[in-house]
């Protein structure tokens, strides 16, 4: 069945560092990838998305490519900030449903 | 507008109550969903209610009851939950039922079942 598999965190950054958080996936078909982000005590918020292979999804200074050719999707950041600290979900739909497949998330703490 | 609400924030229950969790969305959307939440995990699907049909139901215990009364509203009625049913559930809702649509999330409703 389609998967997302992120990196593990918790990821500690100082502020103003360059973020990458890696994912990868597995699917059948031509799956559509999102990014997005859970703040503390919140629900879930859409950060981009891309809906086919080379596509750079960006939102708020985050950016991340559709690669088929690697199965990934992953998020980067030039300059984050304390305000970024959240949990982000990679997560895919597959071209034939509405099912939202997500991986099992990354803690990102960054300190002042 | 792309917002989903959804009420009560909190609610706390015992197991012998009848409780029910409301969502609504006004950006036309024809697809809405509810999901389950345990801390430190990714959301996970319940039910699906595509053009205000239940097209999946992720195998859930019946003592949750989805309804779908029209296009913008969506209830979860609960009774007789158990103590590890104690989450955030969350609805959301799309475009529709094809994948490349985006789901946009409500804020989400923490349950406690004492």
């Amino acid at each position: 069945g389609d998967s997302v598999t992120q990196m593990e965190g918790p990821v500690t950054l100082s502020e103003e560092a360059f973020l990458t958080i890696n994912c990868t996936y597995t699917a059948t078909g031509y799956p559509s990838l999102f990014w997005y982000v859970q703040y503390p005590g919140e629900g879930l918020q859409l950060l981009l998305k891309a809906t086919k292979a080379d596509d750079k999804g960006s939102n708020k200074g985050f950016e991340a490519t559709y690669r088929k050719e690697t199965t990934s999707f992953h998020l980067e950041k030039g300059s984050v900030q304390v305000s970024d600290s959240a949990v982000y979900f990679c997560a895919l739909t597959a071209d034939y449903g509405n099912k939202l497949v997500f991986g099992a998330g990354t803690i990102l703490r960054v300190k002042s | 507008d792309t917002e989903v609400t959804q009420t009560p924030k909190h609610l706390v229950m015992g197991m012998t109550n009848k409780k029910s969790l409301k969502c609504e969305q006004h950006m036309g959307h024809r697809a809405m969903y509810w999901y389950k939440q345990k801390a430190k995990k990714p959301p996970e699907l319940m039910f699906v209610y595509s053009y205000e049909k239940l097209s999946i139901n992720e195998s859930v215990p019946s003592r949750f009851s989805p309804e779908c009364p029209n296009s913008s509203l969506l209830n979860l009625h609960l009774h007789a939950l158990q103590p590890e049913d104690s989450a955030l559930y969350l609805c959301a809702s799309s475009q529709d039922g094809a994948g490349v649509y985006e789901q946009y999330f409500g804020p989400g409703t923490r349950l406690t079942v004492t």
